[in-house]
This record gives C-alpha cells, structure tokens and sequence, in this order.
C-alpha cells in the first residue's frame, strides 16, 4: 500500500515568490494536516483538513492557506515567501480526526 | 495549551547501552502520547502510542514507555540501543477531544547518537 506521497521533495524559491505543496493520503484516510519543520526544532501545526473543511489552524500568517480536494489530496499554498519559511514541510494523513497520523517524506523548501 | 519538553537536545550512548529519552509535558486536558522517530532527510514514523489502558506502552524496535499521569511524563525507553537507532526522537501530544482534536504538538527533539 502506498503512504503518504508528497511533492514535490525539495524546492528552491526566491523572496517574494509563491509556492504550492501537494500530498496524496493513504486511501481511505479523510484527515490531512501539515506541519512546518524548521532546522533543529519540532515540527509545528499549520493546518487541519477532514472532510474537505478547514477544522484547524496553527499560528501562521495568513500568507500560509491550503485546501482539500475531493479525493482528499491537499495543496498547501504560500505566498510572498520569507528567508525564514525555509523549512521542511510535512504532511499526515490519517483515517478520522484524533486517530493515528501517518507523515509524508516531506518536502524541502529552500527560499533564497 | 499543549506544551512537550524533551529535557534534552543530545543523548550519545555505546552501542548495547540503555537509554532513556525524556519528555514531560503540560495540558488542561486528557490527552493521547507518542513518540516519533525522523532519520535524515527523512519524514516522521511512530514508534508508539499511548491512548489508554495499561501505562507501559511497548513499541517498534524494541522501545517502550511509562506514562505517568501525576509527573505529566512519557519517558522512552530501549534497554540495548544499536548504531542503526541513531536518529532525532520527537515526543507528541494531542487532545483527545474537543476543537483541537488530532492535532499534535511536538517537543524539540532529541538526536540520540550511538557510537559503537
């Protein structure tokens, strides 16, 4: 079975440009969540989808948005991009909301 | 608000040693554990979970934890660690209820090095 698939793996931006993330859940999962990683720290809640409605959102600037398509993919979209948005992004899947989360590889976002 | 503190950031260990990584966390509410592993360039794989019952959880390569309710802890454990263990261990919570339901927040992290 496939997992979590994100795309792409590793990206390369400038300030001030826009960038869409994408992942794919595991079949049958309804609930996907992205997470920022910046270099030596945890990762941090930015979004929650299930069902295809926003059901929770973490402290980021609203210059951070994403959506959920029907088949459940998500794109995590972000404008006007920062040297401090460098940072690997994460995606989880997960069969309902509260059970157990399943991460993506990630994708590396680099803003130069 | 949920908060995870790892009390440390590095913890080198012989290879065959025990180890045990820590993580204390806060909450108002009651919650569900986990701790995470990340090898390089790599995302996040679970090696346990606690979500109720017996507070001695054992997981995936050989780790286990203790919950404990009255010292909010959820230390983990491996009582012989090989140089493959070598890796950044993140400790999670997550509300087992409510408007932030299924949403985790994780400590700092702790990169265990195991030297042979």
């Amino acid at each position: 079975d496939a997992g979590v698939t994100q795309s792409p793996t590793h990206l390369i931006k400038t300030r001030g440009q826009q960038v869409t993330l994408r992942c794919s859940p595991i079949s049958g999962h309804k609930s996907v969540s992205w997470y920022q990683q910046v270099l030596g720290q945890g990762p941090q809640f930015i979004f929650q989808y299930y069902e295809k409605e926003e059901r929770g959102r973490g402290n980021f600037p609203d210059r951070f948005s994403a959506r959920q398509f029907p088949n459940y993919s998500s794109e995590l979209n972000v404008n006007a991009l920062l040297l401090g948005d460098s940072a690997l992004y994460l995606c989880a899947s997960s069969e309902q909301r509260g059970t157990e989360a399943f991460f993506g590889q990630g994708t590396r976002l680099t803003v130069v | 608000a949920q908060s995870v503190t790892q009390l440390d950031s590095q913890v080198p260990v012989f290879e065959e040693a025990p180890v045990e990584l820590r993580c204390n966390y806060s909450s108002s509410v009651s919650v569900y554990l986990f701790w995470y592993v990340q090898y390089p360039n790599q995302g996040l794989q679970l090696l346990l979970k606690y979500l109720s019952g017996s507070t001695l959880v054992k997981g995936i390569n050989g780790f286990e934890a203790e919950f404990n309710k009255s010292q909010t802890s959820f230390h983990l454990r491996k009582p012989s660690v090989h140089i493959s263990d070598t890796a950044e261990y993140f400790c999670a919570v997550s509300e087992n209820r409510g408007s932030t339901l299924g949403r985790l927040y994780f400590g700092r992290g702790t990169q265990l090095t195991v030297w042979p």
